[in-house]
């Protein structure tokens, strides 16, 4: 299976910072990685789409770059409600699967 | 705007079968563009595929589960359902049901709110 790994695990931010999460694929997946955000007890929510194209109604603030097998997720001027936990996806190959998670924890 | 929602018993006995139903409003299972999924999230631990069906009932499942899992459409009742055979405390999770967009390069847009099944006597 193609593996998906996240880092950090965890971080403490700030309102207003800029928060950086990496994701890095254990083989090439050119731009066929999605983000998710997830709250507790909540249903994972697609941020953005195939590496960098942000879904519909999410604020712009969230930005997505990277492909073959290194990506990024960032957050910029962090608000209160972006404090949750944010998965990487791939969808190149079956099975799909998603990374480990990293919490973003208000410091 | 699309919704989805499980349905389906939150106790299931250890070697019996778990058995989930997932009901899609504001939009049709038939639609020829989207595949239905099903996914899963154990306690603390990371999202995991179990797989996806087209409307025409073709099927793609997770290998670490293929020979326990059967995914089938009603498109009449605008339905699809999950079978999880012969399960263990593992299988105790969240289970979500989500539509699988392949017009951009296949991410799970549209989520179910989630079921919690647990494996117990």
């Amino acid at each position: 299976d193609l593996q998906m790994t996240q880092s950090p695990s965890s971080l403490s931010a700030s309102v207003g910072d800029r928060v950086t999460i990496t994701c890095r694929a254990s083989q090439s997946i050119t731009n066929y990685l999605h983000w998710y955000q997830q709250k507790p007890g909540k249903a994972p929510k697609l941020l953005i789409y195939a590496a960098s194209s942000l879904q519909s109604g999410v604020p712009s603030r969230f930005s997505g770059s990277g492909s073959g097998t290194d990506f990024t997720l960032t957050i910029s001027n962090l608000q209160p409600e972006d404090f949750a936990t944010y998965y990487c996806q791939q969808s190149y190959s079956t099975p799909r699967t998603f990374g480990q998670g990293t919490k973003v924890e208000i410091k | 705007q699309v919704q989805l929602q499980e349905s389906g018993p939150g106790l299931v006995k250890p070697s019996e079968t778990l058995s989930l139903t997932c009901t899609v409003s504001g939009g049709s299972v038939s639609s020829g563009s989207y595949y239905w999924s099903w996914i899963r999230q154990p306690p603390g631990k990371r999202l995991e595929w179990i797989g996806y069906i087209y409307y025409s009932g073709s099927t793609n499942y997770n290998p670490s589960l293929k020979s326990r899992v059967t995914i089938s459409v009603d498109t009449s009742k605008n339905q699809f359902s999950l079978k999880l055979s012969s399960v263990t405390a593992a299988d105790t999770a969240v289970y979500y049901c989500a539509r699988l967009n392949p017009l951009t390069m296949d991410p799970f847009d549209y989520w179910g709110q989630g079921t919690l099944v647990t494996v117990s006597s």
